[in-house]
């Protein structure tokens, strides 16, 4: 298995709604990561996991809140979004550490996320 | 400021010719990676480049970073409509608080390849 998989693919929801979004990968990574990405705009990291810590917040609202139960799934949980959180939301996973990445990052397919 | 220039932001080509997207970093680059994404889609992983002088092609693709490690080029040859999409250079920079290192991506190349 050489994927990650990112569930759902699409998420509608209200501001006072709460989600989650769950990716998963059966690679032995031991790095998990979260990037949002605007329209016509690169990704952006907001959170990274190693060995089941969280290493790197980028200074992202508390109403986005990174879970990793365990070294292979990675959970965003969502709450009182603001409709300018809507955009596609890439989970990605690397064997080894930053500047000692073995084989690159792979990237789920994302979950286009609308926030009404 | 962008840590990361490409360019050129979009290319139009016609089916069968050879085209250059180019990556630059004011920084010494400790990795190199390229990505292609569909719009709305993942990224998908094309190659990784580490060492100065290093290429490496993949079917059409070839990469190559330059010896100083801080420009890179993704060179393809005979173009086809299946290579149309956002090509994304990506390095590991240091992160705001500078105590650890990111995946930061360039704003990409839109390629549009015409048959």
């Amino acid at each position: 298995d050489t994927e990650v998989t990112q569930t759902p693919k699409h998420l509608v929801m209200g501001m006072t709604n709460k989600k989650s979004l769950k990716c998963e990968q059966h690679m032995g990574h031991r790095a998990m990561y979260w990037y949002k990405q605007k329209a016509k705009k690169p990704p952006e990291l907001m959170f990274v996991y190693s060995y089941e810590k969280l290493s790197i917040n980028e200074s992202v609202p508390s109403r986005f809140s990174p879970e990793c139960p365990n070294s292979s799934l990675l959970n965003l949980h969502l709450h009182a979004l603001q409709p300018e959180d809507s955009a596609l939301y890439l989970c990605a996973s690397s064997q080894g550490e930053v500047l000692r990445i073995i084989d690159g990052y792979t990237f789920g397919s994302g979950t286009r996320l609308t926030v009404v | 400021s962008q840590e990361l220039e490409q360019s050129p932001q979009s290319l139009i080509v016609q089916e069968g010719k050879n085209l250059t997207i180019n990556c630059t970093s004011s920084k010494t680059l400790y990795g190199l990676y390229w990505y292609k994404q569909k719009y709305g889609e993942g990224l998908i992983f094309l190659m990784m480049l580490q060492k100065g002088g290093e290429e490496k092609s993949h079917e059409k693709i070839t990469a190559k970073l330059d010896e100083k490690k801080q420009q890179s080029s993704l060179h393809i040859t005979a173009s086809q409509p299946s290579h149309a999409g956002i090509y994304l250079c990506g390095a590991d920079f240091p992160n705001s608080g500078g105590s650890n290192y990111k995946l930061t991506f360039g704003k990409g190349t839109l390629l549009t390849v015409n048959p």
